[in-house]
């Protein structure tokens, strides 16, 4: 099983930011990596995917990088609404898994 | 517009058992690949299950292999997870969704609560 290790669990971060995000996979995923954003209460929101392919209707603020084993998701310019959790989520090979999940909050 | 619509959760005592149906709409069901994720409360997001289009190949997480069963209908458009055997380490919410390894048709239920407990 690949595990996914994502960092830092929380980022206190203020609107208008730049926020990091990683994802370290313990073996090669080459370019099977997604990211999700999820807020409470609701189901995840697909952000990126094939480590950097921007999903339709995700603005151009989010973006993904990376390949085979260290993965980043970068947040330009936080706006309120992105206050949320974050996954990254590996598709190379069964079972798929998903990384514990940054939490992004407002400082 | 894509829809997926889970029932089926609710209270189940340890032992007990439990089918979930995601019906689904707005796009061709028989199509995609299918997959069921759960979260339990305040933890992360768990792959459970997935089932390709035709229906013949199923993938299970080890924590439920051997006791979960996915299913489709692609008649009814209609996808199943039948639970055996349940534990309190199951009690997650379950969402349903669309699962595509390269593309971005990804579309996820609200999801439908399963409580084990005595």
């Amino acid at each position: 099983e690949i595990v996914l290790t994502q960092s830092p669990a929380t980022l206190s971060l203020s609107p208008g930011e730049r926020a990091t995000l990683s994802c370290r996979a313990s073996q090669s995923v080459n370019d099977y990596l997604a990211w999700y954003q999820q807020k409470p209460g609701q189901a995840p929101r697909l952000l990126i995917y094939n480590a950097s392919n921007r999903a339709t209707g995700i603005p151009a603020r989010f973006s993904g990088s990376g390949s085979g084993t260290d993965f980043t998701l970068t947040i330009s310019s936080l706006e309120p609404e992105d206050f949320a959790v974050y996954y990254c989520q590996q598709r190379g090979q069964w079972p798929l898994t998903f990384g514990g999940g940054t939490k992004v909050e407002i400082k | 517009e894509v829809q997926l619509l889970e029932s089926g959760g609710g209270l189940v005592q340890p032992g007990g058992s439990l089918r979930l149906s995601c019906a689904a709409s707005g796009f061709t069901f028989r199509n995609y690949a299918m997959i069921w994720v759960r979260q339990a409360p305040v933890k992360g997001l768990e792959w459970v299950s997935t089932i390709l289009e035709g229906g013949r190949d199923t993938y299970y997480a080890d924590s439920v292999k051997g006791r979960f069963t996915i299913s489709r209908d692609n008649s009814k458009n209609f996808l199943y997870l039948d639970m055996n055997s349940l534990r309190a380490e199951d009690t997650a919410v379950y969402h349903c969704a669309t699962y595509q390894q390269r593309l971005p048709f990804d579309y996820w239920g609200q999801g439908t609560l399963v409580t084990v407990s005595s």
